[in-house]
């Protein structure tokens, strides 16, 4: 138990459908991050929430929609999206700053047909 | 050329084998995780460091910042160790670099 929860653990979408992603913490972090990790590739930082603030978008397209409606809480709205956006996404949470360890959700592996 | 390099990038053990990843960067850093994520794709946090050593168990972490290299060392390797290790230097405010992971298969 890492104290990051994510749900659907596994999501099979088509490429007109819209669905979403879901982050819970009751670790006290401040900070909660989206990270997308594809096949051999380092994990990609999407967007980044400080005291429900979005501090960092990292030119993500708008197919990718985050919602961060408390503390606790980090949602990733998807629609319309295409192929290549199947992948391994991670939440994550920190108590924020530069060395705010991270702690990190099981994933939910997205594959996109 | 890539801001962290994971050396060696596939490692294959005996059981009882002493293991050393390594961790090069090319930026400044405030401090560095070390993190293992197994095949499920869940990541765990092994060590947050900024300087010194840090031992776990039998997982000892080392930091050079003035060299801007990392090492993790696992002593009396195990099966269960069998995971990717990923190096993931902490370079600016909610800013962390994330190396391409170290595979590690420790043999029974």
């Amino acid at each position: 138990e890492t104290g990051v929860t994510q749900t659907p653990r596994h999501l099979v979408m088509g490429m007109t459908n819209k669905k979403s992603l879901k982050c819970e913490q009751h670790l006290g972090h401040n900070a909660m991050y989206w990270y997308k990790q594809s096949a051999k590739k380092p994990l990609e930082l999407m967007f980044v929430y400080s005291l429900e603030e979005r501090v960092e978008n990292n030119s993500v397209p708008s197919r990718f929609s985050p919602e961060c409606p408390n503390s606790s809480h980090l949602f990733l709205h998807l629609h319309t999206l295409q192929p290549e956006d199947s992948a391994l996404y991670l939440c994550a949470s920190s108590l924020g700053g530069t060395t705010g360890e991270l702690f990190f959700g099981e994933g939910s592996r997205l594959t996109v047909l | 050329k890539n801001e962290v390099e994971q050396s060696p990038q596939n490692l294959t053990a005996q059981e009882g084998e002493f293991i050393t990843i390594n961790c090069s960067y090319s930026v400044g850093i405030s401090a560095l995780h070390w993190l293992q994520q197994h095949p499920g794709g869940g990541i765990v946090s092994l060590f947050m460091l900024s300087s010194g050593k840090k031992k776990h168990g039998r997982l000892i972490a080392t930091i050079n910042i003035q060299e801007k290299h990392s090492s993790l060392h696992i002593t009396a390797s195990h099966p269960r160790d069998s995971a990717v290790y990923i190096c993931a230097p902490a370079s600016g405010t909610y800013k962390y670099i994330f190396g391409t992971g170290t595979r590690l298969k420790v043999l029974a």
